[in-house]
Formats: structure tokens, C-alpha cells, sequence
């Protein structure tokens, strides 16, 4: 399997759920992303992970929670969300990290779109 | 005001004709992207450039560094090109990225 998966694609949560989504990149690179994108709105960073290092976190709500146990993998935990946390949450690795000069290109999975009931 | 604004936010075409996506900024950029999401949400990076000119099969994106400004052109437009096409920029003053709404392409035949 190649490039940028995630799972799953679609899910829908009642707002005491906990669920996680999780994300894999088979590209051997060292940055990855979560964003959120929200309908009629561009796309927002929520999260970047350089070398497994937390490296941003643009003010998202503490009921997301990310965790990156290794460079190919990246997890969002949710819980206690709210229906306005309906959106498409999308994934991306690049090489390195976006904010350096080197070769930052992002790859995006093909995101999971999340429901909250 | 966003610090990364396109236009035009919608674009119809006809098949076989130029089109013309405009991007600009107002902050200091080492890089700037330009991403298509096609319906479904999938997103595709296109370009990552941070001077002149780059070319893909009929897909051109220019920068002008000093007007803050870049374009990306299609050339012989087809209706697989229809998608939304968006703008992103590395700020270089705390390393994040900022993205513009993007421009809804459509391209009938």
C-alpha cells in the first residue's frame, strides 16, 4: 500500500462517544498533519508532528487530542465533541516539516468525514 | 482580511479554454502551494514553489515574490479539471501555513 491512508472514511458519533481516527503514510516522511475543513470555510491546521514532535497546535479545542507514536502514524482522539466539529478531517505528510525551506510538499489522504449527532 | 485571498471564488469554462487562478498574499512567505480537491474531498498538491515559473503537462504556476502574487494557469481545459482549487502559503514569521477558500473550477464540453 502506497501514499497516505486513512480510516475511517465516514463516521458518525453521538457527542459522548470516543472515537479515534487514525491516519498512516507509507512515504518515508518525517512531518504529518491533521486538518479540519469545514464546509464554506478553508482548510484549517489543527496539528503538525515533526520526528514524532508535536510541533503545532493552533489553538484546538483540548476534546481533540492528537498522538504520533511513530513517523508513519497518526492518531486524532475525539471525544465529548460538539456538532459543530462536523467536518472533513484530513491528514498529510511531507518530507519535512512545512515551515523549513527544504522539500516540503504535502501528500493528503482522502480524509475521514466526521458526523457529530 | 485573510492574509491569502483567490479569485475568482468560481469559474465556469468551456472545455478547450485558458484559465487564469489568481492568488495573493499580504505576509512574508518562504513557499506557497497550490493543491486541487476534487468532489469527495480528496486533496492532490500540485505545485510548491517559492520563485518563477514551474510547468506540469498543461498546468503552469508562476510567482511574483515582490507583488506577493502567483497564478496558476490550465491550459486546454477539460472537464476532468473541474475541482476546487486552492492557494497555500508558508509564513516565514512562526513557520505556519495559511491557506486561502479556493476557487470552485468548473469546465463544461
Amino acid at each position: 500500500e502506497t501514499g497516505v491512508t486513512q480510516t475511517p472514511r465516514h463516521l458518525v458519533m453521538g457527542m459522548t462517544n470516543k472515537k479515534s481516527l487514525k491516519c498512516e503514510q507509507h512515504l518515508g516522511h518525517n512531518a504529518m498533519y491533521w486538518y479540519k475543513q469545514s464546509a464554506k470555510k478553508p482548510l484549517e491546521l489543527m496539528f503538525v508532528y515533526n520526528f514524532k514532535e508535536q510541533t503545532e497546535n493552533n489553538s484546538v479545542p483540548s476534546r481533540f487530542s492528537p498522538e504520533c507514536p511513530n513517523s508513519s502514524h497518526l492518531f486524532l482522539h475525539l471525544h465529548t465533541l460538539q456538532p459543530e466539529d462536523s467536518a472533513l478531517y484530513l491528514c498529510a505528510s511531507s518530507q519535512e516539516w512545512a515551515g523549513t525551506s527544504g522539500n516540503n510538499e504535502q501528500f493528503f489522504g482522502p480524509g475521514t468525514r466526521l458526523t457529530v449527532l | 482580511k485573510n492574509e491569502v485571498e483567490q479569485s475568482p471564488q468560481n469559474l465556469t469554462a468551456q472545455e478547450g479554454e485558458f484559465i487564469t487562478i489568481n492568488c495573493s498574499y499580504s505576509v512574508g512567505i518562504s513557499a506557497l502551494h497550490w493543491l486541487q480537491q476534487h468532489p469527495g474531498g480528496g486533496i492532490v498538491s500540485l505545485f510548491m514553489l517559492s520563485s518563477g515559473k514551474k510547468k506540469h503537462g498543461r498546468l503552469i504556476a508562476t510567482i511574483n515574490i515582490q507583488e506577493k502574487h502567483s497564478s496558476l494557469h490550465i491550459t486546454a481545459s477539460h472537464p476532468r479539471d473541474s475541482a476546487v482549487y486552492i492557494c497555500a502559503v508558508v509564513v516565514t514569521s512562526g513557520s505556519r501555513l495559511t491557506f486561502g477558500e479556493g476557487t470552485q473550477l468548473t469546465v463544461n464540453p
